[in-house]
């Protein structure tokens, strides 16, 4: 059975220290991980996808890394903000006959404060 | 930009009554999903659609029903609304099925009573 699992399911950081989230996944055959973003009463929002042959993306202060042999992927956040208080949903698809099919992880609960 | 839009924000309604969720979106994407999200279990996929008047089952197709009878319109419907069926639901679209991003709605927090 195919299974994405988030640690920590939540976390408290002071503003302007950085933090990073880790996604470990169980999902055959592999095509791609994606890293969303979910404020408070909002849908999701990609943050950065990669495919199997990709270990580092960044998107500004995010930088996410995949270890496909181990099947663990994380998320770096640098220079927290108040603003990046969200869920941060790990999500990985597996390659099927009618396309991709999308695991998703329950998210980290981040809170950054002052 | 990409926008999916949904026609509610919060809805409420009573046990039986049948509810109709839409989901729009401007972009010309071929394919359309309805998911639902609750607290602990992360997002579900209740219903997909690669093309017009074409739906496939997700993982928890149970007591709904979609329609797609435009491109850019997919709509989830609760034939006879239960309790179980309070949820956050939330509607995406994708350009493709393979690395292509998932555009989300803003989502739609339903409260059956």
């Amino acid at each position: 059975k195919n299974q994405v699992e988030q640690s920590p399911q939540s976390l408290i950081i002071l503003e302007g220290k950085n933090c990073t989230l880790q996604c470990n996944y169980t999902v055959s055959p592999f095509s791609n991980l994606r890293w969303y973003k979910q404020d408070t009463g909002r849908g999701p929002v990609s943050l950065t996808i990669m495919t199997f042959s990709e270990n580092t993306k960044s998107n500004g202060r995010y930088t996410a890394t995949l270890d496909a042999d181990t099947k663990q992927s994380s998320l770096h956040i640098t220079a927290s903000q108040l603003s990046d208080s969200a869920s941060y949903i790990c999500v990985v698809s597996a390659l099927t006959g009618g396309g991709n099919k999308l695991t998703f992880g329950t998210g980290t609960q981040l809170k950054v404060e002052l | 930009d990409v926008k999916v839009t949904q026609s509610s924000r919060y809805l409420v309604k009573r046990t039986g009554e049948k509810v109709f969720l839409e989901c729009v979106q401007d972009m010309d994407h071929e394919n359309m999903f309805w998911y639902r999200q609750d607290p602990g279990l992360g997002l579900r996929l209740i219903y997909f659609s690669y093309d017009v008047k074409m739906k496939e089952k997700g993982d928890i197709p149970e007591g709904y029903s979609v329609s797609r009878e435009k491109k850019e319109r997919f709509s989830l419907i609760l034939e006879s609304a239960s309790t179980n069926q309070t949820s956050m639901y939330l509607c995406a679209s994708s350009l493709g099925t393979r690395t292509y991003e998932q555009y989300f709605g803003p989502g739609t927090r339903l409260t059956v009573t």
